[in-house]
């Protein structure tokens, strides 16, 4: 059965500190991993997405890492900001026949920035 | 601007009153899909389209159906809504591919009594 375990399940941390989320899964046949912030009440948007041979990717102040060897992903938030405060989900993408991807989703990492 | 609109945004309703959730995108993107988040568990995919006319259950359809007969357009279908239908539903769309972006409505929290 294809699973996405994400930790902390919550973070607290003060404005302007980085801070790092971690991501284990096993799904196959792996096609790529992303890292969505969805901010409370709203649709997830999308932060980063790593295929098989990435390694690292940023995207501002957000830099996903991917070891697909070991099955692990880690998010670094780098200097803070009160607008971080979200729920950061790792999503996991397996192939389909037919050139589809079927997600599966951890269940996120509650982060609040404070001042 | 690109967009996925569900409507509605909130909806209360009773026991086994039939109810339709719409969700419309503007992107021409062939794959549309609906999941449902509650506390604690990961969004979980209830039923995914590929195309007009083609749709597929996903993980939790019971209680559910979809129909896509325009591409903009995959709306959800609460035949007899029950009350472990209470759930913060989502309509997702992106291009047909493996590494393409999903872009995500705005919700629907919908309680049933």
């Amino acid at each position: 059965k294809n699973q996405v375990e994400q930790s902390p399940q919550s973070l607290i941390i003060l404005e302007g500190k980085n801070c790092t989320l971690q991501c284990n899964y096993t799904v196959s046949p792996f096609s790529n991993l992303r890292w969505y912030k969805q901010d409370t009440g709203r649709g997830p948007v999308s932060l980063t997405i790593m295929t098989f041979s990435e390694n690292t990717k940023s995207n501002g102040r957000y830099t996903a890492t991917l070891d697909a060897d070991t099955k692990q992903s880690s998010l670094h938030i780098t200097a803070s900001q009160l607008s971080d405060s979200a729920s950061y989900i790792c999503v996991v993408s397996a192939r389909l026949t037919g050139g589809g991807n079927k997600l599966t989703f951890g269940t996120g990492t509650q982060l609040k920035v404070e001042l | 601007e690109a967009q996925v609109t569900q409507n509605p945004r909130y909806l209360i309703t009773v026991t086994g009153k039939k109810l339709t959730v719409t969700c419309s995108q503007n992107m021409n993107h062939e794959y549309m899909s609906w999941y449902r988040q509650d506390p604690g568990l990961g969004l979980r995919q209830i039923y995914y389209s590929m195309n007009v006319e083609v749709t597929d259950k996903g993980d939790v359809p019971e209680g559910y159906k979809v129909s896509r007969k325009e591409k903009r357009n995959f709306p959800l279908i609460l035949e007899s809504p029950s009350p472990n239908q209470t759930s913060l539903y989502f309509c997702a769309s992106s291009l047909r591919g493996q590494v393409t972006e999903a872009f995500f409505g705005q919700g629907t929290r919908l309680t049933v009594v």
